[in-house]
Parts: C-alpha cells; structure tokens; sequence
C-alpha cells in the first residue's frame, strides 16, 4: 500500500534536547511538507521540499530545521530554540510541478511533548 | 491576502439532519480548492479537489461544490461516524508559491444518534 509513515507516534523529550522526527512516502511523489498543529490554530506549514536537496522556509521556520537527501524522506529535527515545541506535527506529500493542483496527503502526525 | 475562512466553527447535528459547511476564499489564481476530513489524534484524510467554479464531487454522504468565492461542503442524512473536524484548503497559480496550501481554521462537526 502506498502512502506517508511518521514515526514515532509519541514522543517526549526534556527541554533543551534536538528531537528528530521521521517522515518517510512511497507515493512517488516530488513534494514533502511539514506542518504544526496546535489547537485552535490551523495547521501552519514548517517547511517545505519541492525537489531533493532543496527546501523552503514556511510560514514558522525558526527552531526548526530539515533535510531532504532522498526523494522518500524528509525528517524534521525540532531545536532547542523552539520556544514551545509541544505540538502535533503532520507530514505531507503531493506531485509537483506546473500541471499539478499540489493535492497534499497527509501521514499519521507525531505528537511531542516537551517538559 | 490570500485568505481562507471556514463557518461554522462548530456544528451540531441529529443524526439524518443534513446541513452544509462553508468555506470562503480569496486568491490570486486558484489552482485547486481541497476538503479534507481530520478525526482527533490522526492525519487528515483526503475527501476532494475542486478546480473551477460550477464543478461537483461527491462520496457517500458528501458533496462538495464551487464557485468563484466559496465552497460548500454538503452532507445529507449524516450519521454518528462523519463526525470529525473537516479542512479547506487551497492552492494558488502564483509562481513561487507553489505547494503551499493555505488553510482554514476547520469545521468540528458533532452527529448525535
């Protein structure tokens, strides 16, 4: 079945301590996003990757950082400078390119707790 | 501004009342309009994509329609298991923004037996 992992589901770190979290599609597709869910906030896109070894800032880029060296994954480490990294992360991917609607599909998200 | 605004907020219903969910947009160039469904502690699901204004998809107990400025999401006879939260989201024609789905706030949708 094709579609987008994140693992782990949970995870609990202490402040002060990286954290990087897994996202991994077997959909073939070009595109990768990270977003942030909090509540009664929307979803508030991280990153973004439209091709390997490329990547953009979002709309709350800062404590965070990415890397895209394979076109499957696109983990996401989450810093010690993030202010308040207890979320509900998503992963997504689409098709990219001029032809394409950008459709996104979403993984499973990974909830962090920071204490 | 790219803008994307979703009502109600908070919805609820009878199980079998139908009822619809708006979502207003306002882009420079719409690529394509998205509703997805999202259930408490998992990833949005995929529902449908809208294109171009007049245009209509359905599945099960939803339909989703477009026009120029909005979108609706309507649900007929709703049963207990379509609550959840449901997202609209778009996508626009501007170059360098490609990619990036601008989201609303969501509609949390309650069906009670």
């Amino acid at each position: 079945d094709g579609g987008i992992t994140q693992s782990p589901k949970y995870l609990f770190r202490k402040e002060g301590q990286n954290v990087t979290l897994s996202c991994e599609q077997n959909l073939n597709h070009d595109a990768m996003y990270w977003y942030r869910q909090d509540p009664g906030q929307g979803l508030r896109l991280i990153y973004y990757s439209q091709i390997v070894n490329d990547f953009q800032k979002g709309d709350i880029a800062e404590g965070y950082s990415v890397s895209r060296e394979k076109k499957e994954s696109f983990p996401l480490t989450v810093t010690s400078a993030q202010k308040n990294p207890t979320a509900f992360y998503l992963c997504a991917s689409s098709i990219a390119g001029p032809r394409s609607s950008y459709e996104q599909y979403f993984g499973p998200g990974t909830r962090l707790t920071v204490t | 501004e790219d803008q994307v605004t979703q009502s109600p907020e908070a919805l609820r219903l009878q199980e079998g009342e139908s009822s619809s969910l708006n979502c207003s947009y306002t882009v420079s160039g719409l690529r394509g309009l998205f509703w997805y469904r999202q259930d408490p502690g998992k990833g949005p699901e995929f529902l449908f994509t809208l294109y171009s204004a007049g245009e209509e998809k359905e599945k099960e107990r939803l339909k989703a329609t477009l026009t120029k400025k909005e979108s609706f999401l309507h649900i007929t006879a709703p049963k207990p298991e379509d609550s959840a939260t449901y997202l609209c989201a778009v996508s626009t024609l501007v170059y360098n923004q490609g990619g990036k789905l601008i989201f609303g706030q969501g509609t949390e949708l309650s069906v009670k037996p």
